[in-house]
């Protein structure tokens, strides 16, 4: 059974830092891309990041969160990870990890979603 | 880029059929697969329709897809609806970019 479980969210202020995971469990993670995308309270779906390929080598990030967050991965651990710096108060969201099942932006299996918070 | 552009809610009583749309502004990644995410209040997004058309497992035949080229638009459409069908739908696709993009979303009410 494929499961994707997201942690790493909380509380934080503006301008910080945080880091979330998801550790990806019951499929080759390796071969799959995957995603971060989020949702802010009582808002829509917004894309943040991708990576695909084995060795993460094709990156993209929404225009929004460019040149503040990082999207990586290690796949001897089977977990995806999103850095998010220079926080701020609009980031405030529900962010989701999704496997994209064939690198065409189709998101088959997403996670239970982990909380961030911005505020002072 | 580009936009997706869906109705923000759309109403329909039991056993009845309810389409929703979902326009692309004009892009040169009009050929690009639309899925189609169905998520109930405090619960993850499920894909109730993939590639334009396609269920995945486990989704009933009542659920259906369709993409018009001439107008740049997808349709979701779900006929004998229940009350279980209630949520928010949202389109996707992705963009020249190879940035995915959401429509807005439809918040489905079944009365």
């Amino acid at each position: 059974e494929v499961q994707l479980l997201e942690s790493g969210g909380g509380l934080v202020q503006p301008g910080g830092s945080l880091r979330l995971s998801c550790v990806a469990s019951g499929f080759t993670f390796s071969s799959y891309a995957m995603n971060w995308v989020r949702q802010a309270p009582g808002k829509g779906l917004e894309w943040v990041s991708s990576i695909t390929g084995p060795h993460g080598d094709r990156i993209y990030y929404a225009d929004s969160v460019r040149g503040r967050f990082t999207i990586s991965r290690d796949n001897s651990k089977n977990t995806l990870y999103l850095q998010m710096n220079s926080l701020r108060a609009e980031d405030t969201a529900i962010y989701y990890c999704a496997r994209d099942l064939w690198g065409l932006y189709y998101f088959d299996y997403w996670g239970q979603g982990t909380l961030v918070t911005v505020s002072s | 880029n580009f936009m997706l552009t869906q109705p923000h809610s759309v109403s329909e009583s039991p056993g009845k059929t309810v389409t929703i749309s979902c326009t692309r502004s004009s892009d040169s990644s009009a050929s690009n697969y639309v899925q189609w995410y169905q998520q109930r209040p405090g619960s993850s997004p499920t894909t109730v329709i993939y590639e334009n058309d396609q269920r995945p497992s486990g989704v009933p035949d009542r659920f259906s897809g369709s993409v018009d080229s001439s107008s740049s638009s997808a349709s979701l459409t779900i006929s004998g609806l229940k009350t279980e069908d209630e949520g928010d739908y949202y389109c996707q696709s992705y963009d020249t970019n190879n940035h995915a993009v959401f429509g807005g979303g439809t918040k489905l009410t079944v009365l």
